[in-house]
């Protein structure tokens, strides 16, 4: 099993560049999220899935958008590039039961916008 | 909106040294969960907790759910090198998200 892969690992982009960025789990799991992570400011949720299917917004929507076409993939996209937008990604997926879930992370992608 | 409090947000001690870390909320969960972070990697599960007052036990590591459901905290025993990392409170109120606070980053000197 490998878990939650994310491709790529680094990326550098200019202002205005689009990119996706892929997550794919081999868990079977329901769930899957995509999180930005910067100094201070914790982990915040940018948008979820929970099925094939289906995405919702999360925290920090804007300036996102995503796919969920086959349960095992999440991609996340990024159509006109801003500085602002420079972070850690990371990708989760999880499955629920007795009222919880429990996330299982991928590696993150590091995003630098210039 | 839920918010999770973590303090310290920095702990530096030397190793042997025991710490506790806390997680507080305003907010009632359902559950509360922890994850500890090394550096350039992703967030790694260390225990879910569901039941007020409920306490954990991990090797060195023990967590415990406030009786409220509203706080929790994590302490390590003789801490040493390896338990260096930033480490993650994490708050359930259904099924499908959770509230993340801001962590609390742990360095233990050998």
């Amino acid at each position: 099993n490998a878990g939650v892969t994310q491709t790529p690992k680094f990326r550098v982009l200019k202002t205005g560049q689009s990119m996706t960025l892929l997550c794919a789990q081999d868990m079977n799991h329901e769930y899957m999220y995509w999180y930005r992570q910067d100094p201070g400011m914790g982990l915040r949720l940018i948008h979820y899935s929970v099925g094939e299917g289906t995405t919702a917004k999360g925290e920090v929507p804007d300036g996102y958008n995503v796919s969920r076409l086959k349960k095992q993939n999440f991609l996340l996209g990024l159509e006109s590039a801003a500085p602002s937008q420079t972070s850690v990604y990371f990708c989760a997926s999880s499955y629920t039961f007795d009222g919880y879930n429990e996330q299982f992370f991928g590696p993150g992608t590091r995003l630098t916008v210039l | 909106t839920q918010l999770l409090e973590q303090s310290p947000q920095f702990l530096s001690i030397q190793e042997g040294e025991n710490l506790t870390v806390y997680c507080n909320s305003s907010s009632v969960f359902s559950s509360l969960q922890w994850y500890r972070q090394e550096p350039g990697e992703g967030p790694v599960l260390l225990v879910t907790v569901v039941t007020g007052g409920e306490v954990k036990k991990l090797k060195r590591l023990t967590f415990q759910f406030g009786d409220a459901r509203k706080d929790s905290s994590l302490h390590i025993t003789a801490a040493q090198p390896g338990d260096t990392g930033l480490y993650l409170c994490a708050g359930g109120s259904g099924y499908s998200t959770l509230t993340f606070g801001k962590g609390t980053m742990l360095l233990v000197s050998p």
